[in-house]
Order: structure tokens, then C-alpha cells, then sequence
């Protein structure tokens, strides 16, 4: 595609579920970035994949996050039993290998 | 480990006076070091970015930053400034090598352009 497609664009759920955020990286790009803005913490990493290596999962708060790419291309990030703080904007950017990353519009999740 | 530090955390400009975005970060290894900005709702897009050779780097929008490696500063200037550049910035560095687009970001400047 023209860019990084992220969906939903906004997601309201009840504290405790579980949410499925999406990101459609451009086409042909090999790096994959989820990120999560927040106002008390700013733009924090949260994981990196790069063609067939392993993720980068360094950037996860906890266990209750996950995110997989499936064929190298589609990637979901999955938070299980939602809470509160997790209430934030979570981007995801694409890139060649090595050069810069191109960043989508975001998901914007708010946990009531 | 990297961290970034954004000096501002709001700058209040008059319309075509110039500006300067502060910014200083810390790294045991050589960085790369990117610039972004945010508009309201919407994704982050990338102004400029230094990865070697001169250290006055240009960007879109008529930006520029110079790359300091004896201050560990890499700080934003505009000469004039206009009501769109009203937005938020983010500097931020990485590794390089395979963790090119692994990005910490300083907590950003919010630029407001007034008339």
C-alpha cells in the first residue's frame, strides 16, 4: 500500500478484555515497529520484527502483551485482560532494512 | 542504553521569528539521530536525520539541525516560522546497525506559532 495501514482507528473496551490492534506495513518493507504513546510515558518501543529473525521483545511491559507477523508482512499486537494504564496511542512503522521508518496514524485504545 | 532529552517541553514563537528545538542525548555507542513531528492526530513523519558525514543537517519544511558531538547535542532551527509548523517534536536516536529503526524518543516539544 501507499503507507502503513493501522485499524481500528479508535477501540473503546471494558477493562479486562482482550484487544487486537492491526498494522499493514507499506509493501516490501522487511522491518516492522509497534510503539505506544502515552501521555505519562511518551513514545516507548514495544517490539521489532525484522524479516526471519526472532522480535525484538525487549520493549513489552508485560506478559499480558504479544504481537505476531504472519508471511512477513501483516502484524497484530494483542493485549490481553486490559487495564487502565494501557489506555493509550499505539503506532506501528515499517521500514527497509536499515533505512527509516515510516509511521502509521495510529490505534488510539481507551480502557473504561 | 540511549536516552533523550528534550530541553522544552512547550515553545511559544511569533509567526516568521525563528526557532530553536533543544535537544541532548546520551549513548554508550555511536547513534543515529532523527527528528520528527506530529501533527494532531495523526502519525509521526520524519523532518531529517543525521547518520554521518556533516554535521548541518537539512530537512523538509526548511528545517535544519547540527549535530554536536562534544555537547551530545542535536538541536532544531528554523529561521521563520509559520502557523503550520504549529506541532509536536520529537528527537530521537538509535543504534544503528540492525537496530536502525529501534527509536528512543525524547518526551517532545510542542511548537506553537501565533500570529
Amino acid at each position: 500500500g501507499a503507507g502503513v495501514s493501522q485499524s481500528p482507528s479508535n477501540k473503546v473496551t471494558e477493562k479486562g478484555k482482550d484487544v487486537e490492534l492491526r498494522c499493514d506495513p507499506i509493501s516490501g518493507h522487511t522491518a516492522l515497529y509497534w510503539y505506544r504513546q502515552s501521555l505519562g510515558q511518551g513514545l516507548e518501543f514495544l517490539i521489532y520484527f525484522q524479516g526471519n529473525s526472532a522480535p525484538d521483545k525487549s520493549g513489552l511491559p508485560s506478559d499480558r502483551f504479544s504481537a505476531e507477523r504472519t508471511g512477513g508482512s501483516v502484524s497484530t499486537l494483542t493485549i490481553q485482560r486490559t487495564q487502565q494504564e494501557d489506555s493509550a496511542v499505539y503506532l506501528c512503522a515499517s521500514s527497509l532494512r536499515n533505512t527509516e521508518a515510516f509511521f502509521g496514524q495510529g490505534t488510539r485504545l481507551t480502557v473504561v | 542504553a540511549q536516552s533523550v532529552t528534550q530541553l522544552d517541553s512547550q515553545v511559544p514563537v511569533f509567526e516568521e521569528a525563528p526557532v530553536e528545538l533543544r535537544c541532548n542525548y546520551s549513548s554508550s555507542v555511536s547513534v543515529y539521530l532523527f527528528w520528527y513531528v506530529q501533527y494532531p492526530n495523526q502519525g509521526l513523519q520524519l523532518l531529517l536525520k543525521y547518520l554521518s558525514g556533516s554535521t548541518l543537517v537539512k530537512g523538509i519544511n526548511g528545517f535544519e539541525a547540527e549535530f554536536n558531538k562534544s555537547q551530545t547535542s542535536f538541536h532544531l532551527r528554523k529561521p521563520s516560522v509559520h502557523i503550520s509548523d504549529t506541532a509536536e517534536y520529537f528527537c530521537a536516536v538509535s543504534a544503528g546497525g540492525t537496530s536502525y529503526g529501534k527509536l528512543t524518543f525524547g518526551q517532545g516539544t510542542i511548537l506553537t506559532v501565533h500570529p
